[in-house]
């Protein structure tokens, strides 16, 4: 499989701080797509990043892009306990679909 | 509100029967999916439809078919339910099968085959 692969698979931090997850893919992108899922809940798209960008900032969220050594990573800045969820990287692959990774299950500890 | 309907959102099934999972959509997307999410796995494409009337095949697609006779509506049929189905079903659209475009999600259907 071509998918994207999430490190760590968990990551448990005090709020306040910063949490950082890694992607790591095989093949070449067009772009590069991170999700959220809350427990019990769909996947909510949080940012796209495309092949030719290096870094993309929304609210307290920065995704970097290393083509060259094909990874990503996402930063949440000021971490709050909303941000409790699982995130996980999605690449395009084959027919044009997205294939999403295993995810990053992140607990923020009060 | 706006977004993707899912039904039933959760059922237990015996091996062997017929189960359709429903999804709508009241977005006008052109591109729909269908995921089913395992533990340790990620998600995994099952079946896909870029436009209505036409659907395509995707990660996973044994044991599962789809139909998309019209923009809202993209069903997801188990023929004859195995336990090795046992997983959370997700239903996705986007406003086109382009790879720049992002997905929306429902809130899934967690199926049981006993």
């Amino acid at each position: 499989s071509q998918q994207g692969e999430e490190d760590p698979q968990a990551l448990s931090i005090q709020e306040g701080e910063n949490a950082t997850m890694n992607c790591s893919y095989k093949t070449s992108i067009n772009n590069l797509q991170w999700y959220r899922q809350n427990s019990g809940r769909g996947l909510v798209h949080l940012i796209l990043i495309r092949s030719n960008e290096r870094e993309k900032h929304s609210g307290r969220l920065r995704v970097t892009l290393d083509t060259s050594k094909k990874s990503s990573s996402l930063l949440i800045t000021a971490s709050r306990a909303a941000d409790t969820a699982s995130y996980f990287c999605a690449i395009i692959q084959g027919a044009q679909k997205l294939v999403f990774g295993q995810g990053t299950r992140l607990t923020i500890n009060p | 509100i706006a977004g993707i309907t899912q039904a039933p959102t959760s059922q237990i099934l015996a091996a062997g029967r017929r189960m359709t999972l429903r999804c709508t959509q009241d977005m006008r997307h052109n591109a729909m999916y269908w995921y089913r999410q395992d533990l340790g796995l990620g998600l995994r494409l099952i079946h896909y439809s870029n436009t209505a009337g036409t659907t395509g095949k995707g990660e996973v697609p044994d044991g599962y078919s789809v139909s998309r006779a019209n923009t809202d509506d993209f069903p997801l049929t188990l023929a004859s339910a195995v336990p090795s189905q046992t997983s959370v079903y997700f239903c996705a659209s986007s406003p086109t099968s382009l790879p720049f475009d992002i997905q929306y999600f429902g809130a899934g259907t967690r199926l049981s085959v006993l």
